[in-house]
């Protein structure tokens, strides 16, 4: 069983530029979640896709939006990116959505925006 | 939104010695997790554990929802128990986010 990968691993980007990361989920999810995790902070809540619609969404600018397929990968786009941007983003995937089932993370994409 | 406190902030501790990590919450909430992030940034699952008990090896965790909080056990520790612990919740009536403390950074020395 192959657990949730994401791609790529790190990313340098310059301020005002977009940026794609992905994430495919574990075999059997449905669901796939992304969260921002700041140097020293707990991980964020951004959106979670369930069966490809948007299933909640946190705090955060419509800059940040994403997609998921037919076989439930994902992915996430932030455009016109700020310094702030740079972060661990982090996605999880799971059986359902997360009020019900355990949410499993990818080893995370670390984005430097200079 | 919901809130979720853990303590302590920061633990040391010589390899072999026993822990108990907090995390208290504000609401009722219908999943919980404990997660052990390693250097890497990874997260990597201990517990789900939304109430009762559970034990895995050397860890073991409790979760009492009607008092609003859960401990994590450490015992015997070893260095590779070093990390960051996070407990993440989800807010009954809610499906789609969990809610991360802050974290609890232990360092376990040989």
């Amino acid at each position: 069983e192959t657990g949730v990968t994401q791609s790529p691993t790190h990313l340098i980007k310059t301020r005002g530029q977009q940026v794609t990361l992905r994430c495919s989920s574990q075999s059997g999810h449905n669901t796939v979640s992304w969260y921002q995790q700041a140097l020293g902070q707990g991980p964020q809540f951004i959106f979670q896709y369930y069966r490809e619609e948007e299933n909640g969404r946190g705090n955060f600018p419509p800059r940040f939006s994403g997609l998921q397929f037919p076989n439930y990968s994902s992915e996430l786009n932030v455009n016109a990116l700020e310094l702030d941007d740079s972060a661990l983003y982090l996605c999880a995937s799971s059986s359902g959505t997360a009020g019900r089932y355990e949410q499993y993370f990818g080893p995370g994409t670390r984005l430097t925006v200079t | 939104g919901i809130q979720v406190e853990q303590s302590p902030p920061d633990l040391i501790l010589q390899e072999g010695a026993n822990s108990t990590l907090r995390c208290n919450f504000s609401d009722s909430v219908n999943n919980l997790q404990w997660f052990h992030q390693n250097p890497w940034g990874q997260l990597i699952n201990l517990f789900y554990i939304p109430s009762g008990t559970k034990q895995n090896g050397r860890l073991s965790a409790t979760t009492v929802a009607t008092e609003r909080y859960s401990l994590l056990y450490i015992s015997s520790s070893q260095t590779t128990d070093s990390g960051v612990y996070f407990c993440a919740v989800v807010l009954t009536g809610s499906n789609s986010k969990l809610t991360f403390g802050k974290g609890i950074t232990l360092s376990v020395r040989p």
